[in-house]
């Protein structure tokens, strides 16, 4: 089954803790992207990916890191995480080639809560 | 920069009726695609419907269908028969053709089906 996977799906934690939530697709798609959702603010993109080691800020960059080692995992970093990161946070992956290009695949979310 | 304008945060309709979501953008690009995403409670966001800006014709898709107003930087999305089942935050969202790894959305309508 084609699909975008999250990891974890839920999160709490503490102000500076570092974490990392992975996202992964096993379409073989080029570009893969994360977003955050806040309410009145509809989705943000913070990071993209055009292909491996090919990286690039989105709207909401600050406080990320993100790397594209291998075509089907893209992770998301927050190395010291504060309040303000407590989000809905989405990845998504998309390809040129095919029927509908550029339609991003989403995955189920990762609701985070930072304390 | 190009932004994404949702300027009805909440609708409703009743069941069998039509309704009409608007959204706005602003560019100076004249090649891009435009996107309505569809968010339901359970979070999954799913792919409605997609315009192309090179194409006149406005894209169908079943009961979904827009009105493409390139001059006018229109994008409204059209819901006929409405079914309970449509229930869901709607996002609207732009891409560049010349960018296609960045995507930008609008702050989303949430819509509610009344029966």
């Amino acid at each position: 089954e084609a699909q975008v996977t999250q990891n974890p799906r839920y999160l709490i934690t503490v102000t500076g803790k570092k974490l990392t939530v992975t996202c992964s697709q096993n379409m073989n798609h080029e570009y893969m992207s994360w977003y955050r959702q806040d309410p009145g603010l509809g989705l943000r993109q913070i990071y993209y990916s055009m292909n491996v080691e090919v990286t690039d800020k989105g709207d909401v960059p600050e406080g990320y890191k993100v790397s594209r080692k291998e075509k089907r995992n893209f992770p998301l970093i927050l190395e010291s995480p504060s309040p303000n990161q407590t989000s809905l946070y989405f990845c998504a992956s998309s390809d040129s080639a095919g029927l509908r290009p550029y339609e991003q695949y989403f995955g189920p979310g990762t609701r985070l809560t930072v304390t | 920069a190009q932004t994404v304008t949702q300027s009805q945060p909440e609708m409703s309709v009743q069941e069998a009726e039509t309704v009409t979501l608007s959204c706005t953008y602003d560019t100076s690009e004249n090649n891009y695609y435009l996107f309505w995403y569809k968010q339901p409670p359970s979070r999954q966001m799913i792919l409605v419907i997609r315009q192309e800006a090179y194409k006149q014709q406005n894209a169908t898709e079943n009961r979904f269908s827009v009105n493409f107003q390139k001059a006018a930087k229109s994008f409204s999305l059209k819901i006929s028969d409405s079914q309970l089942g449509d229930t869901a935050m709607y996002f609207c969202a732009f891409m560049n053709f010349f960018n296609t790894g960045k995507l930008i959305f609008g702050q989303g309508t949430t819509l509610q089906v009344k029966p």
